[in-house]
């Protein structure tokens, strides 16, 4: 079935340090993939997305390339902020119909 | 606000009892979907319904189940808790159904089982 790996956190940062988060997957077929955000005692928010191989998806300075060939989707973002810091969850739509995948999320932690 | 409204925003009950979460969808969105968020666990797909119909079903209790009314408002219900079902309990909602575009997730119930 899907699935999807995430780097093991936490992940600390000095604020302005470049962030990677490693995310990739197994999936049959073209799953869409996506990133969320989870900040503390809110739900899970959708960061960006990418619906098909070599799409980038972006947004708030976020970054992430959808690479069929290295079943990856990796986050990315070349200076943080501590407002930055959160849960990211790397995820993805595959074979089951209307199912979301996640994997088992990132803590990230900015520092001033 | 994400659109999505989760009531209640927190619950603590007794083991063997029952409780309801309610979930409006985003207006518009006609897909309602449940997940339950552990520490053990991560997230974990419970149940689909689209447009008052069930579509499909994850990891889901028999003691849990749920419905979506012909408002497109949402209900899960857990019976017969236990300790282990404490958890954070999500509704998401979509405009379609495939899930390809992502879902818009409402802030959550948290269920505590004492």
């Amino acid at each position: 079935g899907d699935s999807v790996t995430q780097m093991e956190g936490p992940v600390t940062l000095s604020e302005e340090a470049f962030l990677t988060i490693n995310c990739t997957y197994t999936a049959t077929g073209y799953p869409s993939l996506f990133w969320y955000v989870q900040y503390p005692g809110e739900g899970l928010q959708l960061l960006l997305k990418a619906t098909k191989a070599d799409d980038k998806g972006s947004n708030k300075g976020f970054e992430a390339t959808y690479r069929k060939e290295t079943t990856s989707f990796h986050l990315e973002k070349g200076s943080v902020q501590v407002s930055d810091s959160a849960v990211y969850f790397c995820a993805l739509s595959g074979t089951s119909y209307g199912k979301l995948t996640f994997g088992q999320g990132t803590i990230l932690t900015v520092h001033p | 606000d994400s659109g999505v409204t989760q009531t209640p925003k927190h619950l603590i009950t007794a083991t063997g009892q029952r409780v309801t979460l309610r979930c409006s969808p985003r207006s518009g969105d006609l897909s309602v979907y449940w997940y339950q968020q552990s520490l053990d666990q991560g997230l974990q797909f419970l149940i689909h319904y689209y447009n008052g119909e069930e579509r499909a079903k994850g990891n889901i209790l028999e003691r849990f189940s749920a419905q979506q009314f012909p408002d497109l408002h949402s209900e899960l219900n857990l019976s017969s808790l236990e300790l282990g079902d404490s958890a954070l309990y999500f509704c998401a909602s979509s405009v379609e159904g495939t899930g390809g575009y992502g879902y818009t997730f409402g802030s959550g119930t948290r269920l505590t089982v004492v």
